[in-house]
């Protein structure tokens, strides 16, 4: 596909748990973002890579949410020890480029429950 | 830092009215504006953008919106709507003073009713 794919579509977890969430970019985009949707909010950001570092990480909550890119395509968000606050839409977006001339394109994102 | 207001949580509006989503922003430095539309089940997609120029921009599908300085606003405007225009619309400012961070408004809910 020609699109940014999230897998999964859909996680449900236990309090306490670890969770991994995957970003297929588009091929070619040096540029990844992710951002989580909270019910009734705008997306938020939380990281950006350019290629295989990350350029900004001051959206993440805490320290119990790492993101890694290592080949500079795919990448993983990791949350430890889950939360029921955890619980949200994340999104993940790529673009050609850096921001802000470079638009993003959004995956359909990944629907995290934490019970 | 920066932020984004959107007066309208849900907009409803019937077939081949005039519609216009109001959004104002706030920020210290230069800044860059977005529309991204997220039609039912599906992903988010960029529907106009003010980078720089003329300050009325449009879209490919009847969409316009006007970069404001003075009142700092972005309101999206479309002089008749269609059905397949429902959808959540997000206003997004992004600028140097954020290393272009895009920062999201709450949202705005457009339902058009036949």
């Amino acid at each position: 596909g020609a699109g940014v794919s999230q897998t999964p579509s859909n996680k449900v977890t236990e309090k306490g748990k670890y969770v991994e969430l995957r970003c297929d970019p588009i091929s070619g985009h040096t540029a990844l973002y992710w951002y989580r949707q909270s019910l009734g909010q705008g997306p938020e950001f939380l990281i950006y890579f350019q290629g295989t570092g990350a350029a900004d990480d001051s959206g993440l909550p805490n320290d119990r949410f790492f993101a890694v890119r290592p080949e500079g395509s795919v990448s993983t968000l990791k949350i430890q020890r889950t939360e029921r606050g955890d619980s949200a839409v994340y999104l993940c977006a790529s673009s050609f480029g850096p921001p802000p001339y470079n638009e993003q394109f959004f995956g359909p994102g990944t629907r995290l429950t934490v019970l | 830092a920066q932020s984004v207001t959107q007066l309208d949580s849900q907009v409803p509006v019937f077939e081949e009215a005039p519609v216009e989503l109001r959004c104002n922003y706030s920020s210290s430095v230069s800044v860059y504006l977005f529309w991204y539309v997220q039609y039912p089940n599906q992903g988010l997609q960029l529907l106009l953008k003010y980078l720089s120029g003329s300050t009325l921009v449009e879209s490919i599908n009847g969409f316009e919106a006007e970069f404001n300085k003075s009142q700092t606003s972005f309101h999206l405007r479309k002089p008749s709507v269609h059905i397949s225009d429902t959808a959540e619309y997000f206003c997004a400012v992004t600028g140097s003073g954020s290393n272009y961070k895009l920062t999201f408004g709450k949202g705005t809910l457009l339902t058009v009713n036949p």
